[in-house]
Order: structure tokens, then sequence, then C-alpha cells
């Protein structure tokens, strides 16, 4: 069983308040991992897609790293905005498969 | 462009009954993924196909979910008979070449509710 975890489970900041959070996911087999980010009754939105051990990846105010050696990626938000709020999800794939295990996200709340 | 487009939005529906949920990848893509969203297990997948061709779907939950692809541009998921634990998110995927390192986009899911 691949298990991919995100922590924390739930988060409430204030705006403008800058904010990370993780995810874990098995070190061995890697291919690559995508970051997702999902409002209630839209569809997942992916963020970013991340290959290589090292990768650092931006989109604006958020931003995610990657550590494949030790089985981690980071998401970032620099000054948090309401807007912000969603569930961020991540999702890993194991090499030479096609699938992608998602952890159960990080919702995040941003306070105006 | 149009995205992935799922139907129905909501479905009600009573335990017992089939239910057919309905997807249309964007176009030229040829992978297609089945996932469901539940409070308890997140985001799991059902199954995939590769150009038509179903996969994987070790992820189906039991004989009752059944999923077809008859051509590039559309897929069904299938519960016959549906049950309350059933209810649940389904959303419908696509890429382009399987997900390796390649962006997946979403539909915007079906809510079914099975009372």
């Amino acid at each position: 069983i691949l298990n991919v975890e995100q922590s924390p489970q739930s988060l409430h900041v204030q705006e403008g308040d800058s904010t990370n959070f993780t995810c874990s996911f098995p070190s061995s087999n890697f291919y690559a991992l995508h970051w997702y980010r999902w409002e209630t009754a839209k569809s997942p939105e992916a963020l970013f897609v991340m290959t290589l051990n090292g990768d650092e990846k931006k989109k604006g105010r958020i931003s995610a790293t990657l550590n494949t050696k030790e089985g981690y990626s980071y998401l970032y938000i620099k000054g948090s905005q309401p807007e912000d709020s969603a569930t961020y999800l991540c999702a890993f794939i194991k090499y030479n498969t096609d699938k992608l295990i998602f952890g159960t996200g990080t919702r995040l709340q941003v306070f105006p | 462009d149009a995205g992935v487009i799922q139907s129905p939005r909501h479905e009600v529906t009573e335990m017992g009954q089939e239910v057919t949920l309905r997807c249309k990848p964007i176009s030229g893509h040829n992978s297609l993924f089945w996932y469901r969203q539940t409070m308890m297990r997140g985001l799991e997948l059902l199954i995939y196909f590769n150009n038509n061709v179903p996969i994987d779907d070790s992820g189906m939950p039991e004989d009752r979910f059944s999923a077809k692809m008859p051509n590039a541009s559309f897929s069904t998921l299938k519960i016959q008979p549906s049950e309350p634990r059933d209810s649940a998110v389904y959303f419908c995927a696509s890429s382009l070449q399987g997900s390796l390192g390649n962006t997946i986009y979403f539909g915007e899911g079906s809510w079914l509710t099975v009372v």
C-alpha cells in the first residue's frame, strides 16, 4: 500500500500571512509528484507537476519544492489571500505506473 | 476550450437503482481516469483507460461497479445496484499519454447521493 500523507489536515490563517504544508510520499520508485488546488463544487486545478529531486516551481504567490530522496514536498503560499482558501492535494506517481495516488489534502482557510 | 465534461452534476437515487455517470474527456487526450472522493478515503483511483482500453481497474470497489469507454470521446461509470455507501463525488479526468509527468485535467465531478 502506498501512503501519501499531507499535513496539517487543516489550517486557518489571517490574510497576509505566509503558510506552508507538507506532502510525504514513498521515496522508492518515485516518478512524479503533482499538486492540485480544489475548491468545493469545482474541478481540482493542477498547480505543479514535479519530477526532479531539488525541483522548485513557482506560480504567482505559490511555490513548491521537492525532495525525492527523503520523500517530501512543501507547498508555500506567500501573503495568503481569502481567494487562496481551498483544499490543496498532492499526488504521487510510482515509477512505471500511470496511477496518481492522492493524499487526503490540506484544507486552507484564509480570513480577511 | 471545453474542459472535461461530466454529467449529471448531481444525482439523488434510491438504494438498488442503477446509476450511470458520463464523461467527455478533453479532445485529443488519450488517457481517461475515474476517481471517487469521500471524506474517509480522499481521492481514490477507480479505473483508467489508455486509448480507450482499460489498463488498471484494481480500484473498482466491487462487481457492482463497471466502466466503459466505447470511443475516444466518451466514457461511462455504472453502479448497479447502488448502495448508500456509494454516496460520493465521482470525478473524471483526462490527460495526454497518461499521468507520467503530464498535467491531468479534472471535470467538475458528479455528486451522487444514494438514499
